[in-house]
């Protein structure tokens, strides 16, 4: 049964700083690692998907990379912003009885100070 | 361009009522999916259902049931409410492999 661990549980950073966040996954036959966002009150906001071939993948100020090996994944935020302020959740996706599940780790919430 | 709409939003029961969450999408997904989301416990999933006419357990599926109505339609439904099923229920659609688009949620209280 795949689990999904994200550290920290909680972050908060001053303005302008770069940052961090982990993901890691205990089984790695995973075909995506799916990063998402979620605002308070809020559903999730993909942000960046890396498939199982691939190594990362950018957007903007976000860089999420991918190593299969170790199990783990990791978000890059580039000089944080205070509306970057919200809970990161990474999910793994794997596949089974012919369709294709998302196992979510527990999400770090992440507040960035002015 | 709605994505994945649930209905309702906001919902309040008393223990052993009976209600169906609604969630269409108009992406011709093929792949839709029910989860729960408890402080502390992340999103779990209940049900999910791979193809119009398929649907299959998830991690957490005691207490409800689904229905694929068509390929745009994935209903839950709580056939005698509790107190632990007090939580935001969200739908989610997948088509193969890429990106999955989630709803805005269902935050249901169970007095």
């Amino acid at each position: 049964k795949q689990e999904v661990t994200q550290i920290p549980a909680a972050l908060s950073v001053p303005e302008g700083e770069n940052l961090v966040l982990n993901c890691s996954f205990t089984d790695s036959a995973i075909y995506n690692l799916q990063w998402f966002r979620q605002d308070p009150g809020k559903g999730l906001t993909s942000l960046l998907l890396i498939q199982s071939s691939q190594r990362e993948q950018t957007s903007g100020r976000l860089n999420a990379s991918l190593d299969k090996s170790s199990g783990r994944s990791t978000l890059y935020i580039a000089a944080s912003q205070p509306g970057d302020s919200a809970t990161y959740l990474c999910a793994a996706q794997s596949s089974g009885a012919g369709s294709y599940q998302l196992t979510f780790g527990k999400g770090t919430k992440l507040s960035v100070i002015p | 361009n709605a994505g994945v709409t649930q209905t309702p939003k906001f919902q309040v029961l008393k223990t052993g009522q009976s209600m169906t969450l609604q969630c269409a999408q108009d992406m011709n997904h093929n792949s839709m999916y029910w989860y729960r989301q408890d402080p502390g416990m992340g999103l779990r999933l209940i049900y999910y259902s791979a193809s119009e006419g398929t649907t299959d357990k998830g991690e957490v599926p005691n207490g409800y049931n689904v229905s694929r109505l068509n390929k745009r339609e994935f209903s839950l439904r709580l056939e005698s409410a509790a107190p632990s099923q007090t939580s935001v229920y969200f739908c989610a659609s997948l088509y193969g492999w890429p990106e999955a688009f989630f709803g805005q949620g269902t935050r249901l209280t169970v007095v």
